[in-house]
């Protein structure tokens, strides 16, 4: 079946470093990839997404591109502020599944000022 | 961007007693809602897809009579947790996609924190 894995967390950088938190999928068919962000206290949130392969998502200084070939989808972001200090989830959704979204475990992100 | 939200945001109870939670599209008709359960530094694992108008549709190894979804209208799922224990103590999440249920871009509510004693 269709899995996520995300590196594993917590990850602590100061502020102003470069991020980049990995993330690999498994499916059989054509995923959509997404990367969501939940800040402390609050729901998840769409932070960017890529429908096809080759697809660069982007929103708010990060940055993923859909990989087939190493079926990669990795988030990098070139300078983090302190508040972008949150749990970041990869996911994949099949539209075939019904639309049902597939979580990786989560990696925690604490930036330092 | 479109406004899902759940309610109660926070429950305690007792033991044995059952819960229901609310989950409405605010500004989006939502023929699909999924809802999930969210353990402490944990991923967010699928229960069940919530169908308007049908039986909702649970992943493997959820307990349907425990866990009654109700799907009333396009813009209300109800998710009601019966006969609580504290291993139910979780955080419940709920995600609409407007639409017919297809589309690929999700809305989450906020979450409801449940406290089982």
């Amino acid at each position: 079946g269709n899995s996520v894995t995300q590196m594993e967390g917590p990850v602590t950088l100061s502020e102003e470093a470069f991020l980049t938190i990995n993330c690999t999928y498994t499916a059989t068919g054509y995923p959509s990839l997404f990367w969501y962000v939940q800040y402390p206290g609050e729901g998840l949130q769409l932070l960017l997404k890529a429908t096809k392969a080759d697809d660069k998502g982007s929103n708010k200084g990060f940055e993923a591109t859909y990989r087939k070939e190493t079926t990669s989808f990795h988030l990098e972001k070139g300078s983090v502020q302190v508040s972008d200090s949150a749990v970041y989830f990869c996911a994949l959704s099949d539209r075939y599944q019904g639309g049902k979204l597939i979580f990786g475990q989560g990696t925690e992100l604490s930036v330092k000022p | 961007g479109a406004v899902v939200s759940q309610h109660p945001s926070r429950v305690i109870c007792k033991s044995g007693t059952s819960v229901k939670i609310e989950c409405r599209s605010l500004d989006f008709q939502a023929t699909t809602m999924f809802w999930y359960r969210q353990f402490p530094k944990q991923s967010l694992m699928l229960m069940a897809t919530s169908n308007e108008g049908s039986k909702a549709t649970y992943e493997q190894g959820v307990e349907k009579d425990k866990f009654l979804i109700n799907h009333a209208s396009l813009t209300l799922s109800t998710l009601t947790v019966t006969s609580a224990h504290p291993e139910d103590s979780s955080f419940y999440i709920c995600s609409a996609p407007p639409g017919t249920g297809i589309e690929e871009t999700q809305y989450f509510g906020p979450g409801t924190r449940l406290l089982v004693l």
